[in-house]
């Protein structure tokens, strides 16, 4: 089955324990991207990346890490959390990043930062 | 700063009645426009994207695209309360084309 898969879908952290969150996808996509998504902010991107090694920032990158080592994989690197990086966040992927382009979503990672 | 709008909703129609989801954006370099389902708690899917000026109808949906007022909007025919969600309207923004999200209509559809 075609799908981006994320882990955890929950996680309870305290502030500054590192932590990441995996994106992986079946589908051969050359872009992955990661969002954040907040009561009344909407969908705001975090980090994209066009390809392999190939990585840029979006909007609200501060606070966040990311890298591009296999194409299938895209993980979310916190460093050092804090309460304000609460959110749910997803992984999303397409073919390539074209204007014709459909992202798939990942299912979610709920980050709770105490 | 590129942005997308919608009106937050609560939109409410009786079910089997057209719903009506507006969009406007910033950016007139935009190309296309996407609309998104999103039920509580769970990952958007797409519903339609658009990149032509007018009409574009799929089933039930029926995107619609004016370029020169920068307007995008979703009708939806004969709503069903499975149509409950909240919508998100996305456009492409930026030399990279990434997606500008709205943030978001939710719609309910009244059995």
């Amino acid at each position: 089955e075609a799908q981006v898969t994320q882990n955890p879908r929950y996680l309870i952290t305290v502030t500054g324990k590192k932590l990441t969150v995996t994106c992986s996808q079946n589908m051969n996509h050359e872009y992955m991207s990661w969002y954040r998504q907040d009561p009344g902010l909407g969908l705001r991107q975090i980090y994209y990346s066009m390809n392999v090694e190939v990585t840029d920032k979006g909007d609200v990158p501060e606070g966040y890490k990311v890298s591009r080592k296999e194409k299938r994989n895209f993980p979310l690197i916190l460093e050092s959390p804090s309460p304000n990086q609460t959110s749910l966040y997803f992984c999303a992927s397409s073919p390539y990043q074209g204007y014709d382009n459909e992202q798939f979503f990942g299912p979610g990672t709920r980050l709770t930062v105490l | 700063q590129k942005e997308v709008e919608q009106n937050s909703g609560p939109l409410s129609v009786p079910e089997g009645a057209i719903a009506s989801l507006n969009c406007t954006y910033s950016d007139r370099g935009s190309q296309s426009f996407f609309w998104y389902r999103q039920y509580s708690g769970k990952s958007p899917e797409l519903i339609m994207f658009i990149y032509s000026n007018g009409d574009k109808e799929d089933g039930r949906f029926t995107a619609q695209l004016n370029k020169a007022s920068q307007y995008v909007s979703l009708l939806i025919r004969d709503s069903q309360p499975s149509d409950s969600a909240t919508y998100l309207c996305a456009a492409t923004g930026g030399s990279q084309g990434n997606l500008i999200f709205g943030k978001g209509t939710k719609l309910s559809v009244k059995p």
